[in-house]
């Protein structure tokens, strides 16, 4: 069975701080890809970053940046500088090609000014 | 280009009624995806149409709930004798689905319909 533990339910910053958040995964498949999405206060889902399981190398987006490692079956997401516009719910979920992505419960991240 | 649509934005019914959750996927996409998502909780999946091949309908909760793709395009979502825990955001995604016999396809998601049953 898949399984995505996002074990912080709500982070609180201040501006321009990092930020950290966890994403946790269980899976017996060794083919499969990890996401995360944004939902901002609108509602919509917005795509941040898909990766494969057989690339390991840490990426890094502008301010954005992911941590990947099979070691720990853990997939964090770093926040750099953060920004009140990047106060949102943040889901990592699943995708081991069973047709359905299986999501975290989110981290909602508020960032104060 | 359009990104996915879905109507209503907002459905307020009452306990037992019957209620359609309508969703447009991007033009071209054969993957189409409906999700829940209660108050505060993660994404459920329900149900999953890819092309012309039968719907992948194990994440749906009861035999209350159903939904049909027509021509391959347009999705409707039922819930018959509508009860209160069905309350949720109710998510369509829709992706390009296989390429070169891959699932692993972002999915892009729409606004979402706000269902309260009251």
């Amino acid at each position: 069975a898949q399984k995505v533990t996002q074990a912080q339910t709500e982070i609180s910053v201040v501006e321009k701080e990092d930020v950290t958040l966890d994403c946790v995964y269980e899976t017996r498949d060794t083919t499969y890809y990890l996401f995360w999405y944004k939902q901002p206060p609108s509602g919509e889902l917005v795509f941040l970053i898909r990766r494969n399981s057989f690339d390991e190398q840490n990426e890094i987006s502008g301010r954005y940046s992911w941590n990947f490692q099979k070691s720990t079956s853990s997939f964090n997401f770093t926040i750099t500088a953060s920004q009140v516009v990047d106060s949102a719910v943040y889901f990592c979920a699943l995708d081991t090609g069973r047709r359905a992505l299986t999501f975290g419960s989110g981290t909602r991240l508020q960032v104060q000014p | 280009g359009a990104g996915v649509s879905q109507s209503p934005s907002n459905k307020v019914t009452e306990k037992g009624k019957d209620v359609e959750l309508r969703c447009d996927p991007i033009s071209g996409h054969t993957a189409l995806y409906w999700y829940r998502q209660s108050l505060g909780q993660g994404l459920e999946f329900l149900i999953y149409f890819q092309g012309n091949s039968a719907p992948d309908k194990s994440g749906l909760p009861s035999d209350r709930f159903s939904a049909e793709r027509t021509g391959g395009s347009v999705s409707t979502l039922t819930i018959q004798r509508t009860q209160q825990e069905d309350s949720a955001v109710y998510l369509c995604a829709s992706s390009p689905g296989t390429s070169g016999g891959s699932f692993y396809n972002e999915q892009f998601f729409g606004p979402g319909t706000r269902l309260t049953v009251l």
